[in-house]
């Protein structure tokens, strides 16, 4: 059981440069989300899926587009990369979008930078 | 506003309890609390969950006040491993946002 793997683990981009964040998990859940940290800060929600073909945006979802076809796959895209992107990403999968007993599994996060 | 409060860092003695405050005066009657760490730059790790009665696992403790408006992660022999942004977390009311404040860094001394 993999959990939730998140690929590539490191990225470096070009200004202008677009790119696909991928995020797959094996656990059935319905919920996944993306988040990002900036360094030394906490984590802020980008966009999140309750299932296969609904998503909708969190707290900075400018510059980032997503879709969700699968209930395991939950793809992040920049379209246009900027500076100001570099960040460390997180996905996160629950088995439900309430909540409840079932707290969010974690992804070890994908490094990117941007020049 | 539904985002947690938490003292922005902390220092716990090896071996002594680490006691780790949250503030979530935004929630509703069915929504759990969430804590979770985070050593380094590494995913998020979770450790415990409640709703209204304090709960107890293999890594922690978790009181919650009677009116549900805060609640303390208790460690109860902290070690040097547990040194770590610690995060408590809720659901934003009327939506499926999980949002995280900025966290305790708690830091266990020698």
């Amino acid at each position: 059981n993999a959990g939730v793997t998140q690929t590539p683990k490191f990225q470096v981009l070009k200004t202008g440069q677009s790119m696909t964040l991928q995020c797959a998990q094996d656990m059935n859940h319905e919920y996944m989300s993306w988040y990002r940290q900036d360094p030394g800060m906490g984590l802020r929600l980008i966009h999140y899926s309750v299932g296969a073909g609904i998503t909708d945006q969190g707290e900075v979802p400018n510059g980032y587009n997503v879709s969700r076809s699968t209930t395991e796959d939950f793809p992040l895209r920049l379209l246009s990369a900027a500076p100001s992107q570099t960040s460390v990403y997180f996905c996160a999968s629950s088995p439900t979008p309430t909540g409840g007993n079932s707290p969010l599994h974690f992804g070890n996060g994908t490094r990117l930078t941007v020049t | 506003d539904a985002k947690t409060t938490q003292p922005p860092s902390m220092d716990c003695a090896e071996g002594r309890a680490a006691n780790l405050p949250c503030n979530h005066s935004t929630i509703s009657g069915n929504e759990y609390v969430y804590w979770y760490r985070q050593i380094h730059s590494q995913g998020p790790q979770y450790i415990i969950h409640g709703l209204k009665n304090n709960e107890t696992n293999e890594m922690a403790s978790l009181i919650i006040t009677e009116d549900r408006k805060s609640s303390t992660l208790i460690l109860p022999h902290a070690t040097l491993r547990d040194t770590a942004v610690y995060y408590c977390i809720v659901r934003f009311p009327g939506t499926y946002k999980y949002i995280f404040g900025t966290g305790t860094r708690l830091k266990v001394l020698a």
